[in-house]
């Protein structure tokens, strides 16, 4: 079974950071990309960006460009996204999601995190 | 960037009905970029069809995809219960991936 397991739910102040991790199994891990997304309270959903698992290469969206950070350690399989300068706007559900090259889609996605931003 | 619009914003039906939903991109795209997703309160996505018409596994047959060009549609043949939910069509064109707003079937 395919599975993308991410991290635990988080809250933090404005203007810290957020690491949330999405650990892969039951898949060669080097074979996907893996992107995030995120769903803001009443809002759809918002693409973030994607890292490639070999080279570690990524492409952020633009609007994201200055405050996320995507990495990955390929001896675990676990891919990270780091969110600065946070803000309230900030406070949504962050998915992470493999992408298959064959299909052009998001087939496996993790259960969500939680991020929650509050003084 | 492809901006995808979804209508309409909230669909209000009964079980048994139909259910038509649009997804309108702001230029042309080829049809192999084009996927559909289905999200209940709680859950994470699930996709649902992909190259725009061709269902993904686990996918019931009740639910179609057509479209090219600028205008694709999902179509759920008779609503069952669990298909309440919200639906986005979502597109990757080489550089970047776009979301619609969704779509969100209700039950009338």
């Amino acid at each position: 079974q395919v599975y993308l397991v991410q991290s635990g739910p988080e809250v933090k102040t404005p203007g810290a950071s957020v690491k949330v991790s999405c650990k892969a199994s039951g898949y060669t891990f080097t074979d996907h990309y893996v992107n995030w997304m995120r769903r803001a309270p009443g809002q759809g959903l918002e693409w973030m960006g994607f890292i490639g698992p070999i080279a570690g290469n990524t492409n952020y969206a633009q609007k994201f460009q200055l405050s996320v950070t995507m990495t990955r350690d390929t001896s675990t399989g676990t891919v990270y996204m780091e969110l600065t300068r946070l803000k309230s706007d900030d406070t949504a559900v962050y998915y992470c999601a493999r992408w298959t090259d064959s299909i052009n889609a998001f087939d496996v996605w993790g259960q969500g995190t939680v991020v929650t931003v509050s003084a | 960037e492809i901006v995808l619009t979804q209508s309409p914003g909230t669909l209000s039906l009964s079980p048994g009905e139909r259910a038509t939903l649009s997804c309108r991109a702001s230029q042309s795209m080829s049809s192999s970029q084009l996927a559909w997703y289905q999200q209940k309160p709680g859950q994470a996505p699930r996709l649902l069809i992909y190259g725009a018409s061709t269902r993904a596994t686990g996918t019931p047959d009740r639910f179609s995809g057509s479209g090219s060009g600028t205008d694709f549609t999902l179509t759920i043949s008779r609503l069952e219960p669990e298909d309440f939910a919200v639906y986005y069509c979502q597109q990757y064109d080489g550089s970047s991936v776009t979301f619609g707003g969704g779509t969100k079937v209700e039950i009338k």
